[in-house]
Order: C-alpha cells, then structure tokens, then sequence
C-alpha cells in the first residue's frame, strides 16, 4: 500500500519566520504535486514536479522532489497569515488516482 | 474558463438515507475522481471515471457508488447512510486521470452531514 507521510502534522508559527513542511514515502511516485486548502474549500494546486531532483519556486514558496521520487519538500521563506492552511502533498500512483498524504495545518500568527 | 463546480455545497440527511452528489468538470476534462475527507482519515479516494467507464474504485463498501455521463459530469450515490459518512466530498476534474505530469483540479466540495 502506498502512503504518503507528511510532518508536521501541525505548525503555528509568528509572520515572518520560515518553515519547511516534509512529505515522505516508501513508494516511488511518477510525480507530485502540492496542494493548499483553506476551510470549507477544496484544495487548490500549487504545484506539480515530476523530475527526481527537481526544485520549484513560487514566490515565497520553495518545492524540490527527491532524487528517488520518495519524498519532497515545501519551504516557505517569511511567512504571511495568507499562507494559512491546510498543506498536502499528492502522488499519482500511475493507476488512475492520487494517493495523499496526511496533511499539515499550518497557522501564521500576525 | 470555469472551474469544477459540485452540488449541492451543503446538505443533511437521516441515516438510512440516499443522497446523491452531482460534478460538472472543467471543459475538455474527461476525468473526474471522487474523494472523501473527514478529520480523521484525511483525503480518501473513492473512485475514478474516465468516457463513463470507471477505472479505479477505492476501498470503500458497495454503499458508495457512481457514474459518469456522456458529457463527462459525473454523479456518486451514498445508499443507506451511517454517521460516519459525514464528510467533504471533493470531485477532481483532470485530462487524463493520475498518471505522471496530470494534474487534477478540485471543485468545492460537498459538505454532508448525516444525523
């Protein structure tokens, strides 16, 4: 059974600091992508890597896959109350779904 | 262009009950996943259609069901409803489903409580 394990699972932290929140598996994935959901929303895509070693940014946001496409990472540099949230990660299984990981709910504090 | 749009957005029904929960994929999309979340068990998959054939189901009872339509809007069923339903049911619309470099896009969710 694939699963994605992400840690922290919870995180509040003061504007400004940074944070890196770790999404881990046994299994390797075909890609990955991150997702941010706000309550009572559906998750919306933030990003999508799929090349073993691959970082991506997105403003504040750093992503990088693993070499081995087991695990990956989101850094969030300065951090501001909109980053708020519930963050999860999600690998395609390559059988038609998406398995995802348990989540980190992150609060920034003003 | 528009996004996945779910209906309806909130409902409550009796255990025992049916309820059936209704998505409209982006245009073009020919993909839609459905997805439990609940507190406890985080996003759960449930099931997977592609041209009205599906072709993952999760690990969920018989209970749950779903179809997909010609144009791609897709339905799910819940029969006889437990307390433990309650839950956000999220549809996904993609091109291709989850396979590398897809990317699948939520709509709102659907909030059912079951009392």
């Amino acid at each position: 059974t694939q699963l994605l394990e992400q840690s922290p699972q919870f995180l509040s932290i003061q504007e400004g600091e940074n944070l890196t929140v770790y999404c881990n598996s046994s299994s390797v994935f075909s890609s990955l992508q991150w997702y941010r959901q706000e309550p009572g929303e559906g998750p919306v895509l933030l990003v999508t890597v799929v090349t073993g070693g691959e970082v991506k940014k997105l403003k504040r946001l750093t992503f990088q896959f693993g070499d081995a496409r087991k695990d990956s990472s989101l850094h969030i540099t300065a951090a501001q109350p909109g980053d708020t949230g519930l963050y999860l990660c999600a690998g395609a299984s390559g059988t038609y779904k998406y398995i995802f990981g348990t989540g980190t709910r992150l609060k920034v504090l003003a | 262009k528009a996004g996945v749009t779910q209906t309806p957005r909130y409902l409550i029904k009796t255990r025992g009950q049916q309820v059936t929960l209704s998505c409209s994929p982006i245009s073009g999309h020919r993909s839609v996943s459905w997805y439990q979340q609940t507190p406890g068990q985080g996003l759960q998959f449930l099931f997977e259609y592609f041209s009205e054939t599906q072709r993952n189901k999760g690990n969920f009872p018989g209970r749950f069901s779903g179809r997909q339509f010609s144009n791609s809007r897709s339905e799910m069923n819940v029969s006889t409803l437990e307390l433990g339903d309650s839950a956000l049911y999220l549809c996904a619309s993609s091109l291709a489903g989850g396979i590398t470099g897809n990317t699948i896009y939520f709509g709102e969710g659907s909030w059912l409580t079951v009392v």
